[in-house]
């Protein structure tokens, strides 16, 4: 059974960082695409950024770009999410998710002062 | 970046009747080289995740119940839940996963019971 477990959320003020982690079992990672997406209230949901099995490839949606870098250890079955210069739009539920699979229960971040 | 439609924004229906979400893409999410279509549904209840349903428009997850059902091709999707229970009462989405990102989502149909 695939399963994706997400950590790392938290509350954090505006400017800082946060590193999300997803430890994935039940398939072959090294050879999944992977990807992040958020969920807020008001805008619903919203791809994040994609990294290819490989890490040679990676992508970033225009509203995270600079910020955000997407990472992976395959040796540790392991997707991560840098987060810095975190704004207050950044708020939402972070799941990560495999490539034409399911996702994770999410971890929550929340950006306040 | 790809747009997807889902319609209609909610729906009424009562238990036992079938239900039908369309979902539409603004370009052809077919890949002809191995002819998949690029398109998954997902379920999400109140307070969950969003969980996954059916992938490559019309490959049930495993453990999904067979009233669910995808179809279609190219740009043109449905789910159909040909018996609607009272457990399916749900936000459903539609996400595009062609090609390269963004991967983007419907705005997601309300069913109701």
């Amino acid at each position: 059974e695939v399963q994706l477990v997400e950590s790392g959320g938290g509350l954090v003020q505006p400017g800082g960082s946060l590193r999300l982690s997803c430890v994935a079992s039940g398939f072959t990672f090294s050879s999944s695409e992977m990807y992040w997406v958020r969920q807020t209230t008001g805008k619903g949901l919203e791809w994040v950024s994609y990294i290819s099995g490989s890490s040679t490839i990676m992508y970033y949606a225009d509203s995270v770009k600079g910020r955000f870098t997407i990472s992976r250890d395959n040796t540790k079955n392991s997707l991560y999410l840098q987060m810095n210069s975190l704004r207050v739009d950044d708020t939402a539920v972070y799941y990560c998710a495999k490539r034409a699979g399911p996702w994770g229960q999410g971890t929550l971040v929340t950006v306040s002062s | 970046d790809i747009v997807m439609t889902q319609s209609p924004d909610s729906l009424a229906v009562s238990l036992g009747e079938r239900a039908t979400i369309n979902c539409k893409s603004s370009q052809s999410v077919l890949y002809s080289s191995n002819n998949h279509n690029y398109l998954s549904w997902y379920q999400q209840k109140p307070g969950q995740p969003p969980k996954l349903l059916i992938y490559w428009a019309s490959t049930r997850e495993s453990g999904v119940p067979d009233r669910f059902t995808g179809s279609g091709s190219g740009t043109d999707f449905t789910l159909t839940i040909s018996s609607v229970q009272a457990e399916d009462v749900a936000v459903y989405y539609c996400q595009q996963y062609y090609n390269t990102p963004p991967y983007t989502f419907g705005q997601g149909t309300k069913l109701e019971i």
